[in-house]
């Protein structure tokens, strides 16, 4: 069971946005700067989209945000495209137990 | 650019012990931890563990008592060993580069690995 938890299944149009959430225990995760947002393609490795809640890596689409409020994180993705169809997975460093944990994942489907 | 090439058995019988292998191209272990996780058939990613050049490891507390995590300096090198392997070990299993922020910017391709009598 992930301390992190995630709507299993997105869906929404191209050219739309949606909002992913990522809900943890405010004893960890809510006093946690350290929360990470991942893209997961099939049969290709993850890859890193937002790091510290809000900061894209070079090179990811300013389509991509992230937010973060209280015991819940948020990534937005705009102007959804095709190739946004794929899993996402936040992440977080829980200080109480000092070891990394990953949300269930969400699906996203672009209709 | 880093790289990350890994390694390791494939299939393996309940109770083998798996050795996966993580070697870093075009950059140093210095200064970052190096972490495997994994990924079940139809589930999400789950962080096994990390380490340092330094051989600093953290692991995942379900799983801690069957993992030995270790570094070759010498040859840029992070291998996994996970004993007692059972069904539930079964998983596609990564390795990938953290950065201070515990965010994880580099990642291997993955490997397939098979627990099946």
């Amino acid at each position: 069971q992930s301390a992190l938890t995630q709507p299993a299944s997105l869906s929404a149009s191209p050219g739309q946005s949606i909002t992913i959430s990522c809900t943890g225990t405010s004893s960890d995760f809510g006093t946690s700067d350290f929360v990470s947002w991942y893209q997961v393609h099939p049969d290709k490795a993850p890859q890193l989209l937002i790091y510290e809640g809000t900061e894209r890596p070079s090179g990811i689409s300013s389509r991509f945000s992230g937010s973060k409020s209280g015991n819940t994180a948020s990534l937005t993705i705009s102007g959804l495209q095709a190739e946004d169809e794929a899993d996402y997975y936040c992440s977080s460093y829980t200080s109480n137990s000092a070891f990394i944990v990953f949300g269930g994942g969400t699906k996203l489907t672009v209709l | 650019q880093v790289q990350l090439k890994q390694w390791g058995t494939g299939l393996l019988k309940p109770s083998e012990t798996l050795s996966l292998t993580c070697t870093v191209y075009g950059g140093s272990l210095s200064g970052y931890y190096w972490a495997w996780i994994r990924q079940p058939p139809g589930r999400g990613l789950e962080w096994i563990g990390d380490i340092d050049q330094g051989g600093s490891t953290n692991s995942n507390p379900s799983l801690k008592s069957r993992i030995i995590i270790s570094v070759d300096s010498s040859k840029k090198q992070v291998i996994l060993n996970l004993s007692f392997m059972t069904a539930a070990d079964t998983a596609l299993y990564y390795c990938a580069r953290v950065l201070d922020n515990y965010s994880m910017d580099v990642w291997g391709k993955g490997t397939t690995v098979t627990v099946s009598s």
